[in-house]
């Protein structure tokens, strides 16, 4: 079975610094990955997702994240943040050929501050 | 993209009551899915509704507790029944269609809490 960690349940961060969400799951088959982000008393949003092809994807609101697949890592990062980023961003993975069951990690909280 | 909708938004609910919730997409979609998120914690695969059939539900989730029915292709309910303060969560709807790879959109969720 398949599982995402996210190694930080919470990320302080000052207005306009870079930020790393880190992400790491576990499979023994192919994966796609995705970025979700939940604001406060919201839904969930699709940031960005890799399927295939080049590594690096880029999202919106300036996200990118890398595929790594040799580390089986998918870290998120913005380099310069705003204070409306606040919000929960959640990892999750659908294996490849196995249905479209997404597993997700446990989330991290990303609080920007002034 | 799918524009979805839930209702209620949230409620209050008595322990051993019932509770249904409602999931409407504004276009036809293949796949149909029911998630729980506990406070503080991440999304759990409770079921996949699936139309004209019985839900397919996840480890630790039976259809006596969530029953969920789903008529056509734009539409769905889960019913959380016996609710007990375990059940206090926000229940959310997503839907995508078949294909390689199945993105997924959530609906804004139903905030449930039991007294």
């Amino acid at each position: 079975a398949q599982s995402v960690t996210q190694l930080d349940s919470q990320v302080p961060v000052f207005e306009e610094a870079p930020v790393e969400l880190r992400c790491n799951y576990s499979s023994s088959v192919s994966v796609y990955l995705f970025w979700y982000v939940q604001y406060p008393n919201q839904g969930l949003q699709l940031l960005l997702k890799y399927l295939s092809g080049s590594t690096l994807v880029k999202g919106i609101n300036g996200f990118e994240a890398e595929f790594n697949k040799s580390q089986t890592s998918f870290h998120l990062r913005k380099p310069s943040v705003h204070i409306s980023d606040t919000a929960e961003y959640f990892c999750a993975v659908i294996l490849t050929g196995g249905g479209n069951k997404l597993t997700f990690g446990t989330g991290t909280q990303l609080k920007v501050e002034l | 993209s799918a524009v979805i909708s839930q209702k209620p938004s949230r409620d209050i609910c008595q322990r051993g009551t019932s509770l249904t919730i409602q999931c409407q997409v504004d276009s036809q979609v293949t796949m149909m899915f029911w998630y729980r998120q506990q406070p503080g914690q991440s999304l759990t695969l409770i079921a996949t509704a699936n139309q004209g059939s019985e839900a397919t539900y996840e480890s630790g989730f039976v259809i006596d507790k969530f029953p969920i029915s789903r008529p056509n292709l734009t539409f769905s309910t889960l019913t959380v029944s016996n609710m007990s303060p375990e059940d206090s969560s926000i229940y959310l709807c997503s839907v995508g269609n078949r294909g390689a790879y199945n993105e997924q959109f959530f609906g804004p969720g139903t905030r449930l809490t039991v007294l």
